[in-house]
């Protein structure tokens, strides 16, 4: 059974670049048609989609996040990253990561999500 | 840029039945907006109940349903169950971008 399980520091300074994981247990990253999705929530907020790579490499990003983030993948590591640069307050959030299935459009698995505060 | 809008909250009784609707600032939803929906209880990750409208995974209970209604994905509780209660994200596909909803949150009262 595939599993999810996000990783990173829980606190980052404004204006620098927050760095998180998402470790996959259980199967490889590279077979299979899938999308490794990140999605945030802030506190007492909604959800927000951020971006997502296939394993073919191809990102894509939220058009309002593209120009601070890269998604990418290490296969020899089985994990999926997420970087935001100059992240401000309001980049505080639960960081969630998702599989994607291809091309039924299931987000079938989640990561239990870990909170980033960004905070002098 | 896609707006997404739930309502904000709904009420139903125990046993009742309810419907939860999203609809986009594009126009309407369709099968290839790929309308996707999420139950989320306190403290806990989102996990889908339907996707591409009408698909359910093996731990949705029969009485969730997802559909097209009037231009809008809906997701339907038939026989609302306590447990029930939660917050409820619907989710858009647009051309390589999916945004979510504002969310509902359903009380069981």
């Amino acid at each position: 059974q595939v599993r999810l399980q996000e990783s990173g520091p829980g606190l980052v300074k404004p204006s620098q670049t927050l760095s998180l994981i998402c470790t996959v247990s259980g199967g490889s990253i590279s077979s299979g048609a899938y999308y490794w999705t990140w999605i945030r929530q802030h506190p007492g907020k909604g959800l927000e989609w951020i971006g997502c790579i296939h394993n073919s490499g191809t990102t894509y990003y939220n058009p309002s996040l593209k120009s601070r983030l890269t998604i990418s993948v290490d296969t020899s590591k089985n994990h999926f990253s997420l970087k935001v640069t100059s992240v401000t307050a309001a980049d505080t959030a639960v960081y969630y990561c998702a599989r994607l299935v291809e091309p039924t459009r299931d987000f079938d698995i989640w990561g239990q999500g870990t909170m980033v505060t960004v905070s002098s | 840029q896609t707006v997404v809008t739930q309502e904000p909250s709904l009420t139903v009784s125990p046993g009742g039945t309810v419907t939860l609707t999203c609809a986009s600032s594009t126009g309407a939803v369709t099968i290839a907006n790929y309308p996707t929906w999420f139950q989320q209880k306190p403290g806990q990750a989102p996990r889908t109940l339907t996707y591409s409208s009408i698909n359910k995974h093996s731990w949705t209970p029969a009485r969730f349903s997802g559909s097209l209604l009037g231009g809008k994905t809906a997701l339907t509780l038939s026989g609302v169950q306590p447990e029930d209660e939660a917050d409820y994200y619907c989710l858009l596909y647009y051309g390589g971008a999916w945004f979510f909803g504002g969310g509902t949150k359903l009380t069981v009262l």
